[in-house]
């Protein structure tokens, strides 16, 4: 199987900074990276795919990008309703997810 | 509205066994591969099956291979995963997801809101 490693597992962030989450995977997925987040007592909710397409109705600040095994999620403006978990999941093999990284208010 | 409902989660002795079920409506359920995630509770996010389809591809975690089978039945727009041999570690809220796919991708853009399996002595 594909592993998946996020970092930081956590991070303390103001609102209005600009916020990197990163990805890698053990092997070469192309781009077949999504990432979701997650808020507590909810389920997941799918931000980017494909490492950069942007899902409908996600706010602009969010952006993904990179291939083959390193990612990244970039937040531009942080805002308070993005305190929240993220996790990436790879799609090119059997299904797996990267840890999560918490992000909380600073 | 695209929508999935899970349901059929409830607390079992370890050895036990489970049927949980999801029921999709809003979209053509036989045009899309479904996919069954859990959440241990405090913990991320783990792949457990995933089914295409026509349930011509079926694949499952390490974890559960050889206990769980998942099915579909695309007559009635739902989604199983049969559980048997349950363990302590098997406790979690597992999420019914449906997966699109697309150019470099295949993504899951809905979820249902998880039902709760709990294996406990």
């Amino acid at each position: 199987d594909i592993q998946m490693t996020q970092y930081p597992p956590s991070l303390s962030a103001s609102v209005g900074d600009r916020v990197i989450l990163t990805c890698r995977t053990s092997q070469n997925i192309n781009r077949y990276l999504n990432w979701y987040q997650q808020k507590p007592g909810k389920a997941p909710k799918l931000l980017i795919y494909g490492a950069s397409t942007l899902q409908s109705g996600v706010p602009s600040r969010f952006s993904g990008s990179g291939s083959g095994t390193d990612f990244t999620l970039t937040i531009s403006s942080l805002q308070p309703e993005d305190f929240a978990t993220y996790f990436c999941q790879q799609s090119y093999s059997t299904r797996t997810f990267g840890q999560g990284t918490k992000v909380e208010i600073k | 509205e695209v929508q999935v409902v899970e349901s059929g989660g409830g607390s079992v002795q370890p050895g036990g066994s489970l049927r949980l079920s999801c029921v999709a409506s809003g979209f053509r359920f036989d045009d899309y591969a479904m996919h069954w995630v859990r959440q241990a509770p405090g913990k991320g996010l783990e792949w457990v099956s995933g089914i295409s389809w026509n349930s011509g591809d079926i694949g499952y975690a390490a974890s559960v291979r050889g206990r769980f089978t998942i099915s579909r039945d695309n007559a009635k727009n739902s989604l199983y995963l049969q559980m048997h041999s349950l363990r302590d570690e098997d406790t979690a809220l597992y999420y019914c997801a449906k997966e699109s796919p697309d150019r470099w991708a295949r993504y899951y853009d809905s979820w249902g809101q998880g039902t709760l399996v709990t294996v406990s002595s």
